[in-house]
């Protein structure tokens, strides 16, 4: 089927404003990823889930970060009043999670724009 | 996850073989080689990987070499769309976060 979907694909909005990303997986996989990249960086880990649970929390920035994730499935990714330092492209990726070798398959992105 | 170690950037003519190397030489046992590539303004696209035995598909061949301290990422004919960052990675256990160091920029020129 289809590979990783997000949306929006853009997002320009107020600093102060609340914003909700979408991260739609590749069917079956169980295994959820979220990154940012600033512009001309690398990779920046935010969270990962495993099924519905979220063993690894640490790379979220602060706490106006949060994510969650329903059905084992779609996830969504909040930043509650958001600053400028918060613009960046954030990009989903999923994986089956088999043991040993593991290979991760991303989304688009969506790009943050906060003015 | 091992250390990896690129040429920060490599030139390639079109139709030609692009040959992008990786050195890995403190890779375990059980880490595997992971090619990933990230185009412009797009998401990082995975390309190909192996543990011991060279492998290939419709993208890439990889070429690891014997004591696996290196690797070698091999675009057949190379197009201008192959035009991107080329990500090595060692890595083994599902799970976990995927580092990328600052990969190879590739130039595919007409």
């Amino acid at each position: 089927g289809a590979g990783v979907s997000q949306s929006p694909s853009n997002k320009v909005t107020e600093k102060g404003k609340d914003v909700e990303l979408r991260c739609d997986p590749i069917s079956g996989h169980t295994a959820l990823y979220w990154y940012r990249q600033s512009l001309g960086q690398g990779l920046e880990f935010l969270i990962y889930f495993q099924g519905n649970s979220a063993p690894d929390k640490s790379g979220l920035p602060s706490d106006r970060f949060s994510a969650e994730r329903t059905g084992g499935s779609v996830s969504t990714l909040t930043i509650q009043r958001t600053q400028q330092e918060d613009s960046a492209v954030y990009l989903c990726a999923s994986s089956p999670f088999r043991t040993g070798a593991e290979t991760q398959y991303f989304g688009p992105g969506t790009r943050l724009l906060v003015l | 996850d091992a250390k990896t170690t690129q040429p920060p950037s490599m030139d390639c003519a079109e139709g030609r073989a692009a040959n992008l190397p990786c050195n890995h030489s403190t890779i375990s046992g059980n880490e595997y080689v992971y090619w990933y590539r990230q185009i412009h303004s797009q998401g990082p696209q995975y390309i190909i990987h192996g543990l011991k035995n060279n492998e290939t598909n419709e993208m890439a061949s990889l070429i690891i070499t014997e004591d696996r301290k290196s690797s070698t990422l091999i675009l057949p004919h190379a197009t201008l769309r192959d035009t991107a960052v080329y990500y090595c990675i060692a890595r083994n256990n599902a799970g976990n976060m995927l580092t990328f160091g600052g990969g190879t920029r590739l130039m595919v020129k007409p």
